[in-house]
């Protein structure tokens, strides 16, 4: 398994177009977690999901957010109407039962710029 | 709310001294975890911690669990320029139930060659 893989890697958009993401987690793992990093900050929890079921959404998570995870295997992160502050490194993760204390699996990120 | 403060914010080191970094919260962790992340890089688990007092090594990098739970504490001895990153703790928000990862400030590491 070559680990979590995010595309793209980076995005480029004009403000108010819409943006999707792609995450594929380790395959065994159930669990999968999105969070968004903003310059000179630590990652900072948006959504996750168990299976294909997303139980728990921080309040970061606006109305122009969503994410799925139909299947239960990859999952996308879709931002509509883009605003300059959604600019951030958009990161995905995934863990088996137990990532809590256990530590997540995180992909390389996707980087985005809304001009 | 919750807050990770991580100390210092950045350290410019040379090739071969010791690191030492720390990281405190307003509220009691009842695990920690130490992640490094390099430029344009997701973070990479390094060291896990789940008991007060707890000392815990992984090659050159050794951490702590506070025995107070609101504190952690990573070293890293004889820094090679592969060290360079940011270093973050993170462990799970203290209401049970939640299902998501907190983390802290950062300490970025320059090591100078």
């Amino acid at each position: 398994d070559t680990g979590v893989s995010q595309n793209p890697r980076h995005k480029i958009t004009k403000r108010g177009q819409n943006v999707t993401f792609r995450c594929d987690p380790i395959s065994e793992h159930n669990r999968l977690y999105w969070y968004r990093q903003t310059l000179g900050q630590g990652p900072e929890f948006l959504t996750y999901f168990q299976n294909e079921a997303q139980l728990e959404k921080s309040r970061l998570l606006s109305d122009r957010f969503s994410a799925e995870r139909p299947k239960g295997s990859f999952s996308t992160l879709e931002i509509q109407r883009t605003e300059q502050g959604d600019s951030a490194m958009y990161l995905c993760a995934s863990s088996s039962r137990g990532g809590l204390v256990r530590g997540y699996t995180f992909g390389s990120g996707t980087r985005l710029t809304v001009v | 709310g919750q807050q990770l403060n991580q100390s210092p914010q950045s350290m410019f080191i040379q090739e071969g001294e010791d690191v030492s970094m720390n990281c405190t919260s307003s509220s009691i962790f009842n695990t920690w975890l130490w992640y490094k992340q390099d430029p344009g890089e997701g973070p990479v688990l390094l060291i896990a911690l789940y008991k007060a007092g707890e000392l815990t090594s992984n090659g050159r990098l050794t951490a702590q669990f506070g025995i107070t739970r609101k504190d952690s504490f990573l070293n890293i001895s004889a820094s090679i320029p592969s060290d360079v990153g940011i270093y973050f703790c993170a462990g799970p928000p203290g209401q049970t139930g939640a299902n998501n990862l907190f983390f802290g400030t950062g300490t970025r590491l320059t090591v100078i060659p």
